[in-house]
C-alpha cells in the first residue's frame, strides 16, 4: 500500500532563511505521481508541482524548488528566503499507477515564517 | 470566476439531520473527487466521479452518497449525520489521464461542517 510521510509536523523560521520540507514515500508501483500542495491560512488547496516517477530532474520555480530523489524515495520542497505569505500548510501526496486519480496525502508540514 | 466552487462554505447542523453540500466545477474537467480533512488536517479521499460515473469509492458509510448530475457538478448528501462527520469537505477537479495517470487537482475552497 502507498505511503507518504512527513516527518516534520511544524516548522519555524525567520523571514528570508531558507527552508526545506521533507517528503518521503513508499510505493510498489514503478509508475507514480508526486505532488505538493499548499494549504494557506485561508484554507483552500493550491497546486504548486506534479511529477512523475521517470523524471527526476530538479525543479526550480521562482523561490520554490523540488528535489526528487529515487534512491531515498524522497521528494523534498525547498523555499529560498522565505516570506511571511509563505507561512501555510505543506501538503505532499502520492498518486500510483493501479491507484490512478487517488491522491494519498502526507499529514503535512505547518511552517511558520516569523517576520 | 471560481474554477472550483463549494456551497455552503460552512454549514452547523444537529445530529441526526441530513445535509447537502454541491460543487461546481467551471474548468471543463471530466474528473471529480471529493476529499475529507479532519480535525488534524488529515485528508483522505471519499469519492471518485469521471464523467459521471463512480470510479473511487473509499470506506465511507453509506449515509454519504454522492451525485453527479453532470460532469461539471459533483454533490455530497449526508444523512443521519453523527458528531464525527464534522470536518472540512473539499471537492476537487481534475482531468482525466487515463487509467494509469492522475493530473493535477483544483480544489474548491472547502465547506466546513460542524455537527452537534
Amino acid at each position: 500500500a502507498q505511503k507518504v510521510t512527513q516527518a516534520q509536523t511544524e516548522i519555524s523560521v525567520v523571514e528570508k532563511e531558507d527552508v526545506t520540507l521533507d517528503c518521503v514515500y513508499e510505493t510498489r508501483d514503478t509508475t507514480y505521481y508526486l505532488f505538493w500542495y499548499k494549504q494557506p491560512p485561508s484554507g483552500e488547496l493550491v497546486f504548486l508541482i506534479r511529477r512523475n516517477s521517470f523524471d527526476e530532474q530538479n525543479e526550480i520555480s521562482g523561490r520554490y524548488s523540488w528535489n526528487f530523489q529515487k534512491s531515498t524515495s524522497s521528494f523534498n520542497f525547498t523555499i529560498t528566503a522565505s516570506q511571511v505569505v509563505d507561512s501555510a500548510v505543506y501538503f505532499c501526496a502520492l498518486s500510483e499507477e493501479t491507484g490512478a486519480n487517488n491522491l494519498f496525502f502526507g499529514t503535512g508540514t505547518r511552517l511558520t515564517v516569523i517576520p | 470566476d471560481t474554477a472550483v466552487s463549494q456551497t455552503p462554505k460552512y454549514l452547523v447542523t444537529q445530529m441526526g439531520n441530513d445535509k447537502s453540500i454541491k460543487c461546481e466545477q467551471n474548468l471543463g474537467h471530466d474528473t471529480m473527487y471529493w476529499y475529507k480533512q479532519d480535525s488534524k488536517k488529515f485528508l483522505k479521499i471519499m469519492f471518485s466521479y469521471n464523467n459521471k460515473e463512480l470510479i473511487i469509492n473509499e470506506t465511507v458509510p453509506n449515509r454519504f452518497s454522492p451525485k453527479s448530475p453532470d460532469k461539471a457538478h459533483l454533490n455530497l448528501h449526508i444523512n443521519s449525520l453523527e458528531l464525527g462527520d464534522s470536518a472540512v469537505y473539499f471537492c476537487a477537479s481534475s482531468q482525466f489521464q487515463g487509467a494509469t495517470d492522475t493530473g493535477e487537482l483544483f480544489f474548491g475552497e472547502g465547506s466546513r461542517l460542524t455537527v452537534l
